[in-house]
């Protein structure tokens, strides 16, 4: 079945500094999620990637799809505190299910 | 902003009672879904709901679950003879299409087996 990783799956990181997760899937993909989730919350979706080598902004967030259709980016630029949480990729291949990455863990040391 | 509303928002279940968790998807969605969460782990899929009928589901979804809609505005999942590896969070989440919109997450309910 398709596999989405995401590396890596701690970082921590001092506040201003920036963030980088990587999502690799094992499938070319239809779109690429990501969702954000606090400590204790739900997933809360962030952004939606489709086409082949886009990129999206977001304030201080970029995401990138690569142009295989195969990897993501999220990068936070001077990461706030309120900037902590776990990112998921979220992976289609174009059916209902999404697969959901590993998920990257950040920390945001004041 | 529309939400998706799960109760109980924590169960706690003696292994091998039944357990029935229920969402209130946003009411003009079309798309149902339950994903589950172990603690510290990542989002699993479990099944995708579309016009009163499973479209999807994942090797976690056994004879041991099933999903219902009963009324129009409840989706349910039902848990039979729950095992301690259930302890999980469960999240029901709902989207207006297939692809290209928002997936809303609820709260979630948080399963304890004992």
């Amino acid at each position: 079945g398709q596999q989405v990783m995401q590396i890596p799956q701690y970082q921590h990181v001092q506040e201003g500094e920036d963030f980088t997760t990587y999502c690799n899937s094992s499938t070319t993909l239809s779109n690429i999620q990501w969702y954000k989730q606090r400590p204790g919350g739900h997933p809360v979706f962030l952004i939606q990637l489709v086409k082949s080598g886009e990129v999206k902004k977001q304030k201080r967030l970029t995401f990138q799809f690569g142009e295989a259709k195969k990897n993501s980016s999220l990068h936070i630029t001077a990461t706030q505190t309120t900037d902590v949480g776990t990112y998921f990729c979220a992976a289609s291949g174009g059916y209902q299910k999404v697969t959901f990455g590993t998920g990257t863990k950040l920390q945001v040391i004041p | 902003e529309p939400e998706v509303t799960q109760t109980p928002s924590h169960q706690v279940t003696q292994m091998g009672q039944e357990v029935i968790l229920r969402c209130v998807p946003i009411s003009n969605h079309l798309y149902f879904y339950w994903y589950r969460q172990i603690l510290g782990q990542k989002v699993e899929f479990l099944v995708s709901f579309y016009n009163n009928e499973i479209s999807e589901k994942s090797e976690i979804f056994d004879d041991q679950f099933s999903v219902e809609r009963p009324d129009g505005s409840n989706f349910t999942l039902k848990i039979r003879s729950t095992k301690l590896e259930d302890s999980a969070m469960y999240f029901c989440a709902s989207q207006t299409q297939r692809s290209g919109n928002t997936i809303y997450f609820g709260e979630g309910s948080w399963l304890t087996v004992v």
